[in-house]
């Protein structure tokens, strides 16, 4: 088994750009697909990311993912931040049949 | 439009069983992988279950051999029975459509089940 690390939090002001990692433990970070959800207060998560880097088509390409196997990592990448960004976002991927969730990161923007 | 409705949360004792429901609308439950997915108070998301289109199941460790996942292809509806319930499966619980190997691409909007006496 594998585990995702994420940053806890990150902050960054409005209209710069913000990159969230998520570092796999052991194996290849391009062995299964990653995906990135984002979940505001209060509400259920959805999809910004699946297959590593491909945005479902109701997500601004302000949002981008990859993967970076020198770091055996992925990362989230959110350009132009608006102050509806802020929410906190889980990377997953798979381990076998199972489901591996990081942590969560928590993005302010301020 | 895709639609996941879940219900059947609420306060339940240790050891306590309950039934959670996903009633889906605007695809078809059982030509489609679904799965369940937690969230504990102030926590992150945990994996709980899946259901693969051709019937196979998978749990997660913690909560293997006491919760089964199901559907009812009549009533087009994820089941989720929870049996010998413990306090650490107190969470909001969500269902998902899940487009293989990418991940939940229609969540529900959860229920949320408490365990406590």
């Amino acid at each position: 088994n594998f585990m995702l690390t994420q940053p806890h939090s990150v902050s960054e002001s409005p209209g710069k750009t913000v990159t969230i990692s998520c570092t796999r433990s052991s194996g290849s970070i391009a062995s299964n697909y990653v995906q990135w959800y984002q979940q505001r207060p209060g509400s259920s998560p959805t999809t910004m990311i699946y297959e590593d880097y491909q945005r479902p088509s109701e997500v601004p390409d302000r949002f981008s993912g990859s993967i970076d196997s020198s770091s055996n990592s992925a990362s989230l990448t959110i350009s132009g931040l608006k102050t509806e960004d802020e929410a906190d976002y889980y990377c997953q991927s798979y381990d076998s049949s199972n489901w591996v969730f990081g942590g969560g990161t928590k993005l302010t923007v301020l | 439009e895709v639609q996941l409705v879940e219900s059947g949360g609420g306060l339940v004792q240790p050891g306590g069983s309950l039934r959670l429901s996903c009633a889906a609308s605007g695809f078809t439950v059982s030509s489609n992988y679904m799965s369940w997915v937690r969230q504990a108070p102030g926590k992150g998301l945990e994996w709980v279950s899946d259901i693969y289109s051709g019937g196979n199941t998978y749990y997660a460790d913690s909560v293997k051999g006491r919760f089964t996942i199901s559907r009812d292809n009549s009533k087009n509806t994820l089941y989720l029975q929870m049996n010998s319930l413990r306090v650490e499966d107190t969470a909001v619980y969500h269902c998902g459509k899940v487009v293989p190997a990418a991940g939940i691409d229609y969540w529900g909007q959860g229920t949320l089940v408490t365990v406590s006496s």
